[in-house]
């Protein structure tokens, strides 16, 4: 299985800050990368597919970047509802496997 | 509004069996593989398994392998997870999600449900 590695676990931080979170897989999985906010009692929401997609509907202050093994998810400046958790997911192959997450909160 | 109902959640011994429920509206749920995640409480999420559109491929965690079976009802817009010998590591919140991509690949899931909550305990 390809293992995904997010770091830091979590970040503080305040509105209108630049926040990268980064993610490590295993091994090459090309641009199959996904990322995801989730937020308390919530469902996961896609925001970014093929590692720099923006899904339809996500502000455009988030983006992604990365190939083969590393990537990053950039907020460029915070808003209060982007406090949450975000994880980044392989769909590269079987069994798609996400990273542990990293806990975006308020500083 | 595209839109995922799941139910059939619970709580169930060890070595038990519960059915779990997807009902699909706003699309065309016919040609879209479909899939079910969990989130144990407190903990991160997992890609459990997923179903081809006509039913004739399924993929599954190894973990679950042996004990659960996807299946789908494309007239009915619905999907299932039949869970049998049910461990107490399955407790989880069990989400469904339908699975977006193209030909040459997965791109990942959206949208998803709400989740329902299977909790294993004796």
């Amino acid at each position: 299985d390809i293992q995904m590695t997010q770091s830091p676990s979590s970040v503080s931080a305040s509105v209108g800050d630049r926040v990268t979170i980064t993610c490590r897989a295993s091994r090459g999985i090309s641009t199959w990368l996904g990322w995801y906010q989730q937020k308390p009692g919530k469902a996961p929401k896609l925001l970014i597919y093929t590692a720099s997609s923006l899904q339809s509907g996500v502000p455009s202050r988030f983006s992604g970047s990365g190939s083969g093994t590393d990537f990053t998810l950039t907020i460029s400046s915070l808003q209060p509802e982007d406090f949450a958790t975000y994880y980044c997911q392989q769909a590269f192959n079987f069994p798609f496997t996400f990273g542990q997450g990293t806990r975006l909160e308020i500083k | 509004e595209v839109q995922l109902v799941e139910s059939g959640g619970g709580l169930v011994q060890p070595g038990g069996s519960l059915r779990l429920s997807c009902a699909a509206s706003g699309f065309t749920f016919n040609i879209h593989w479909m899939s079910w995640a969990r989130q144990a409480p407190g903990k991160g999420l997992e890609w459990v398994a997923n179903i081809k559109p006509d039913g004739s491929e399924e993929y599954y965690l190894d973990s679950v392998k042996g004990r659960f079976t996807i299946s789908r009802d494309n007239a009915k817009n619905s999907f299932y997870l039949q869970m049998n010998s049910l461990r107490v590591e399955d407790t989880a919140m069990y989400y469904c999600a339908r699975d977006v991509g193209d030909n040459s690949g997965w791109y990942g899931f959206d949208p998803w449900g709400q989740g329902t909550l299977v909790t294993v305990s004796s």
